[in-house]
């Protein structure tokens, strides 16, 4: 069975600073890595996937994940936080059976 | 679009009275999900439908049932609440294809068990 783990439930960033969000799973090869993102009383919502077409993966709102097959991550990043980037985030793995394991999530607040 | 539509928003049962979560997509996907969000613990996969007449369990399926009444309508059914059933229940659509192809998902349904 597939499984991710996300390291550290919140991170807190100032704003203008690196947003760091660590990812780890568990997955035959090859894996199927999603990132997703949710804001207050929302659903959730794709930042990006991985595709296995290139290992860097650029997403919306300005993060980016890089594929590491070696350390079997998936880190997501973002040069400059926003305060609109407050919000909370779910790395997820996909089996072949299309089901999604989700990561435990972490929550990002953004300091003035 | 309104892409997945979960009604109804909020609710709130007490113990033992049974409830219907309803859930519509317009995206023409022939997969749809339930899961449930706790702190915590992410977001776990009650059922899912790969297609319209088909059902199958997935990760917490206990005191849980689903009905896919067509393409469009996948419905989550509580017989018997109990408090531990307290959660935010999120549907989920999926177009059929490659495996990295997205879920999409609804603004989730808020349900408190007294």
């Amino acid at each position: 069975a597939q499984s991710v783990t996300q390291l550290g439930s919140h991170v807190s960033v100032s704003e203008g600073a690196l947003v760091l969000l660590r990812c780890n799973y568990s997955s035959s090869v090859p894996p199927y890595l999603f990132w997703y993102v949710q804001y207050p009383n929302q659903g959730l919502q794709l930042l990006l996937k991985y595709t296995s077409a290139a290992t860097l993966v650029k997403g919306i709102n300005g993060f980016e994940a890089e594929f590491k097959k070696s350390e079997t991550s998936f880190h997501l990043t973002k040069p400059s936080a926003h305060m609109s980037d407050a919000a909370e985030y779910f790395c997820a793995v996909s089996d072949r059976d299309y089901k999604l394991s989700f990561g435990a999530g972490t929550t990002v607040t953004v300091r003035a | 679009n309104a892409g997945v539509t979960q009604t109804p928003k909020f609710q709130v049962l007490k113990t033992g009275q049974s409830m219907t979560l309803q859930c519509a997509q317009d995206m023409n996907h022939n997969s749809m999900y339930w899961y449930r969000q706790d702190p915590g613990m992410g977001l776990r996969l009650i059922y899912y439908s790969a297609s319209e007449g088909t059902t199958d369990k997935g990760e917490v399926p206990n005191g849980y049932n689903v009905s896919r009444l067509n393409k469009r309508e996948f419905s989550l059914r509580l017989e018997s609440a109990a408090p531990s059933q307290t959660s935010v229940y999120f549907c989920a659509s999926r177009v059929d294809g490659s495996i990295n192809q997205p879920q999409h998902f609804g603004d989730g349904t808020r349900l408190s068990i007294l």
